[in-house]
């Protein structure tokens, strides 16, 4: 079983458009993170949730709207495409308080032509 | 705030030589600390982690020691492999409190 889940794999779409990144965890963990990983593969922390709360919302463009049904999932809507949104997305869990560190999910490479 | 910096790839080694990627870090409590590799195409993994000051984290060969007085947490591997390449990630955070704040990444590149 996937313990981080994230879909599509690969996202190809034009200029404008609006798009969805799904993620589900089945660890039971807490907190889920969205991370954006550039094309120098920094990794910057985009959200985070805890038990469906916003904890953490860095400088990221409103078109960016994280969503958290219930605590297994964390969606990242993207509204009005642009081309420097260009990146892989990954999605992440933790427990606090635990020291197992963090899963992340296998990432979304967002290609916006 | 908390920072990350890693010494600047690509490290390009023959199989078998010895591996150093440096790390330090810039943090206003007491964080765990962690590698996470990065294969070709792949998500992130958990390499190793240590947990407080003088913990050595070790996983597939590979081991780091978070040393607090130099506020340094350098991986190593005594003889690396060309399955190694990769990009290696150091990274800091309070036991799952808080999101991972990561350096830029390093790129391994292992020669046959």
């Amino acid at each position: 079983d996937t313990a981080v889940s994230q879909t599509p794999k690969y996202l190809v779409t034009q200029m404008g458009n609006d798009k969805s990144i799904k993620c589900e965890q089945n660890l039971g963990h807490d907190t889920m993170y969205w991370y954006k990983q550039d094309s120098k593969k920094f990794l910057k922390i985009m959200f985070s949730y805890n038990n469906k709360e916003l904890i953490i919302n860095e400088t990221v463009p409103n078109r960016f709207s994280p969503k958290s049904p219930d605590k297994a999932h964390l969606n990242l809507h993207i509204n009005s495409l642009e081309l420097g949104d260009s990146a892989v997305y990954f999605c992440a869990s933790s427990q606090p308080g635990q020291i197992y560190g963090y899963t992340f999910g296998s990432g979304t490479r967002l290609t916006v032509v | 705030g908390d920072s990350v910096t890693q010494m600047e790839g690509p490290v390009t080694l023959s199989e078998e030589a010895f591996l150093t990627i440096n790390c330090t870090y810039t943090a206003t409590g007491y964080p765990s600390l962690f590698w996470y590799v990065q294969y070709p195409g792949e998500g992130l993994q958990l390499l190793l982690k240590a947990t407080k000051a003088d913990d050595k984290g070790s996983n597939k060969g590979f081991e780091a020691t978070y040393r607090k007085e130099t506020t340094s947490f350098h991986l190593e591997k005594g003889s690396v492999q060309v399955s190694d390449s990769a990009v290696y990630f150091c990274a800091l955070s309070y036991t799952g409190r808080r999101a991972l704040t990561f350096g830029s990444g390093t790129r391994l590149q292992v020669q046959p």
